[in-house]
Formats: C-alpha cells, sequence, structure tokens
C-alpha cells in the first residue's frame, strides 16, 4: 500500500543544536518532494522543494537530503531557535498529478 | 506572501444551520482545494478542483459541496451543520510550474465550531 510517515513523536532540542526530521514514503515514485511549516492555528507555509534527481538542498540554515531508492528525505534546521517551533510536514508532488501527499507532520519544540 | 483568503477566520454556529466558507485567490491558479483539519492532527483533503465547472470528492468523505464558478473563488457548503463538522477549514491553491511542480499555497484557515 501507499504511504508517507514522518516521526511521529515530537522532537525536543536545545538552542543552537540542529534539528533533523525524517520523512519516508512507500509505493511512490515523486517527481519532487516539499516542506512546509505549520505554526498553531495557521496554515502550512511553503519552505523548500527537491527534485527527483537532486540529493541535497539547501536554503539559509535549511537543508534537504533525498534518496530515491531509500524512499526517504531528512530536513535540517542548523543552529535551531525556539522561533522555529513549529510542525513540519513534508509532501509528495507527482508527476503534473496536482494533488500533493502529506505526512501527518512533526513537531518541533526548540528550548532555549 | 500568498494571495489567498478565507472568510470568516471564526465562526460559532447551532446544529442544523447552513454555513458557506469564502475562499478567493488573487493568483489565477487553476487549482484549487480544501482541507479538514482537527487540532494537533493531520490534513486531510476533502474537495479539489482543477478549473472551472471541475471539483472532485477528496480522499476523506466529507458532508460538505464546493462550487468553482469562477477561476479565483472555491467556495464550501454544508447545509446543515453538525457537531460532527467541528474543525479547521483550510483553503489553498496551486499551479504546476515545469521545473518545480505544484507549490500549495494555503490560506489561514476558518475555524468551525457547531453547538
Amino acid at each position: 500500500s501507499q504511504k508517507i510517515e514522518q516521526n511521529s513523536e515530537a522532537l525536543n532540542i536545545q538552542e543552537g543544536k540542529t534539528a533533523t526530521l525524517t520523512c519516508n514514503y512507500t509505493n511512490y515514485s515523486p517527481a519532487y518532494l516539499q516542506w512546509y511549516r505549520q505554526d498553531p492555528g495557521r496554515g502550512p507555509v511553503f519552505l523548500l522543494l527537491i527534485r527527483e534527481n537532486e540529493k541535497e538542498k539547501r536554503k539559509e540554515r535549511l537543508k534537504v537530503t533525498f534518496d530515491t531508492t531509500l524512499k526517504q528525505s531528512l530536513f535540517h534546521i542548523t543552529a535551531s531557535q525556539p522561533a522555529d517551533s513549529a510542525t513540519y510536514l513534508c509532501a509528495l508532488d507527482m508527476k503534473q498529478g496536482g494533488k500533493l501527499i502529506f505526512g501527518q507532520g512533526t513537531e518541533l519544540s526548540v528550548k532555549p | 506572501e500568498a494571495d489567498i483568503y478565507q472568510t470568516p477566520r471564526y465562526l460559532v454556529i447551532g446544529t442544523g444551520k447552513k454555513i458557506t466558507l469564502e475562499c478567493s485567490q488573487t493568483m489565477g491558479h487553476d487549482k484549487m482545494y480544501w482541507y479538514q483539519q482537527d487540532p494537533g492532527m493531520e490534513l486531510h483533503l476533502i474537495h479539489y478542483s482543477y478549473g472551472v465547472n471541475s471539483t472532485e470528492k477528496g480522499d476523506l468523505s466529507s458532508e460538505s459541496t464546493v462550487s468553482r464558478i469562477r477561476t479565483e473563488h472555491f467556495p464550501l457548503t454544508l447545509e446543515s451543520a453538525r457537531p460532527s463538522h467541528t474543525s479547521q477549514y483550510l483553503c489553498a491553491s496551486s499551479e504546476y510550474v515545469s521545473g518545480t511542480g505544484n507549490t500549495i499555497y494555503f490560506g489561514e484557515g476558518s475555524w468551525l465550531t457547531v453547538v
């Protein structure tokens, strides 16, 4: 069956450390993998995407890796800050499919 | 900043009432979506549209209905609200761009409470 899974447990880390979130999927072949941030009571906001033929993408303190063999993406926030505390969702984007497949999200809490 | 707007942001309504949640986007996107999300829970797609006069049911069954008469407008209607409809409803839009796919832009959400 097809499914997409993220760390179900909340991730608690200390300010300044690197946060690493995982997104695993099975039986999909996404053309793109996207990451979104969602704050409580708000809609998700797009952060960055990585293409199926890319291994790594960076944007400021964010880094995403994509391993299509393992069917896994890792999302890293370096030098984390309390303001990074939020829920982070990964989403699979199929070729011209239109509908994204969202993971359930991982809640990140960065303590000062 | 995404140009997608939802009204009302918060609504408390009695059982049996008819409600319409409004959603408009000014980006000219062909694709629009409605998601339902309970606090702390995952997003569930309940309706989507690929263009004017095109609507489809999503992955989660919903008693709501939608219409797409204009590109920019995608309202969601509940004919008879029930307490089980209490939830957050998120409207979104996207456009496929070669090389970057479908990036989805979400509205701020409409919180519906049925008493």
